[in-house]
């Protein structure tokens, strides 16, 4: 089984600033096979990113992507109020599916 | 626009079993392009993916439950159904049942539509 490691657990950040959130993996995930889903309290998590680093539909481009093999990286260019949330990283590479133990992004 | 929904009860005995059903509208869970999953999550923590079923019935279950869980397929009803077997206190999470696509860069699938969730407490 494909173990994630999220870090850091939780980033508190300002509206506005930028955000990056780590993803590693313990083996390398082939061909960019990881996906990010954003959760608010309350709701199931969305689908944020697949492939590492195409946004899924509807997903507004201060969302980036990027990595390969066992690190991915998950950038929010500016925070908007709505972006606070957690955040999960998933591989889909091998079953079974995984996924990380998510970051936190909360307000300073 | 799919939507699936959770039902089933949110109070569980230990030792009994945990019984649950996601209903699918607005599509078909026959059209044989997905996979349908269940996934958990207990109070506080991260997200575990128990397993998946095909229209046609065929499973796949995560090692950590696969000793206890079923899931099945009515596709008369457009649903799919878990039961969890043997259930402790361990077990008490929000349970969500998920559309897997095949995402078009990778090896496999992605959780593109999710249930809102129904939490299931296990508690005597």
């Amino acid at each position: 089984e494909i173990v994630l490691t999220q870090s850091p657990g939780t980033l508190s950040l300002s509206p506005g600033e930028r955000a990056t959130l780590s993803c590693r993996a313990s083996q390398s995930v082939r061909s960019s096979s990881l996906a990010w889903y954003q959760q608010k309290p309350g709701q199931a998590p969305r689908l944020l990113m697949y492939g590492a680093s195409t946004r899924a539909t509807g997903i507004p481009d201060r969302f980036s992507g990027s990595g390969s093999g066992t690190d991915f990286i998950l950038t929010i260019s500016r925070l908007e109020p709505e972006d606070f949330a957690v955040y999960y990283c998933q591989q889909y590479d091998f079953r079974p599916l995984t996924f990380g133990g998510g970051t936190r992004v909360e307000i300073k | 626009q799919v939507q699936l929904q959770e039902s089933g009860p949110g109070l569980v005995k230990p030792s009994q079993t945990l019984s649950l059903t996601c209903t699918v509208s607005g599509g078909s869970i026959s059209s044989g392009d997905y996979f349908w999953s269940w996934i958990r999550q207990p109070p506080g923590k991260g997200l575990e993916w128990i397993g998946y079923i095909y229209y046609s019935g065929s499973a796949y279950y995560g090692p950590s439950l696969k000793s206890r869980v079923s899931i099945s397929v009515d596709t008369s009803r457009n649903q799919f159904s878990l039961n969890l077997y043997s259930v402790t206190a361990a077990d008490t999470a929000v349970y969500y049942c998920a559309r897997e696509v095949n995402v078009p860069v990778g090896n496999g699938d992605a959780f593109d539509i999710w249930g809102q969730g129904t939490m299931v407490t296990v508690s005597s």
